[in-house]
């Protein structure tokens, strides 16, 4: 069965400084979908970024980008110019004909 | 443009009622599901649909039904409720499930509890 484990249930970040969060999950298959997706308090469901597992280069958004290491089934996303507005929720997902979601990461921001 | 709709936001139910969440979203997506999220659990998901008129369970369907007589709505039925049920309800929707199309969009969420 396909899992996603984020092991940090939280993390904090000094505001300008650069952040990472795990992701990693388990799969046969080859082909699947990765992405982040925010949840500020509003409870907003927001998308982040995605990568399509067929492609090697990682995917980048403004100040977020990942690291996707497919043969160590790793996902990790990075936060760059950590900014206030930043601090949320953050959970990783799985696609294949599903989606899978880990149980999230919840990010501070420190002024 | 909308997106996607949930209503209502909130509700408060006694053990044993029965209810519906809607959800209702514009962007023609044949994809539609329900998810719960409680707190460390992260989402789990209830129910899909890949199209009208075709349903199936995901991880946590036991007291929830689901039915898509339309493209555009996906309403939840709680059939009677438990405290177990209380939780945050997420509606999400996608032009597919595969490819390009399936990034999901979700709703605002509803906030239910069972007293």
């Amino acid at each position: 069965a396909q899992t996603v484990t984020q092991s940090q249930p939280e993390m904090s970040v000094q505001e300008a400084e650069t952040v990472t969060l795990s992701c990693t999950y388990d799969t046969s298959e080859s082909d699947y979908y990765l992405f982040w997706y925010k949840q500020p308090p509003s409870r907003q469901m927001i998308l982040v970024i995605r990568q399509e597992a067929y492609k090697q280069q990682n995917a980048t958004e403004n100040r977020f980008s990942v690291n996707f290491q497919k043969a160590a089934k790793s996902f990790s996303l990075k936060i760059s110019d950590s900014q206030l507005g930043d601090a949320a929720m953050y959970f990783c997902a799985y696609s294949t004909y599903k989606y899978i979601f880990g149980t999230g990461t919840r990010l501070k921001v420190l002024a | 443009n909308a997106g996607v709709t949930q209503t209502p936001k909130f509700q408060v139910l006694k053990t044993g009622q029965s209810m519906t969440l809607q959800c209702a979203q514009d962007m023609n997506h044949e994809y539609m599901s329900w998810y719960r999220q409680d707190p460390g659990m992260g989402l789990r998901l209830i129910h899909y649909s890949v199209g009208a008129g075709i349903t199936d369970q995901g991880e946590v369907p036991n007291g929830y039904n689901v039915s898509r007589s339309t493209t555009e709505d996906f309403p939840l039925r709680l059939l009677s409720a438990a405290p177990s049920q209380t939780s945050v309800y997420f509606c999400a929707s996608s032009y597919s499930m595969w490819g390009a199309g399936n990034t999901i969009y979700f709703g605002e969420g509803s906030w239910l509890t069972v007293v």
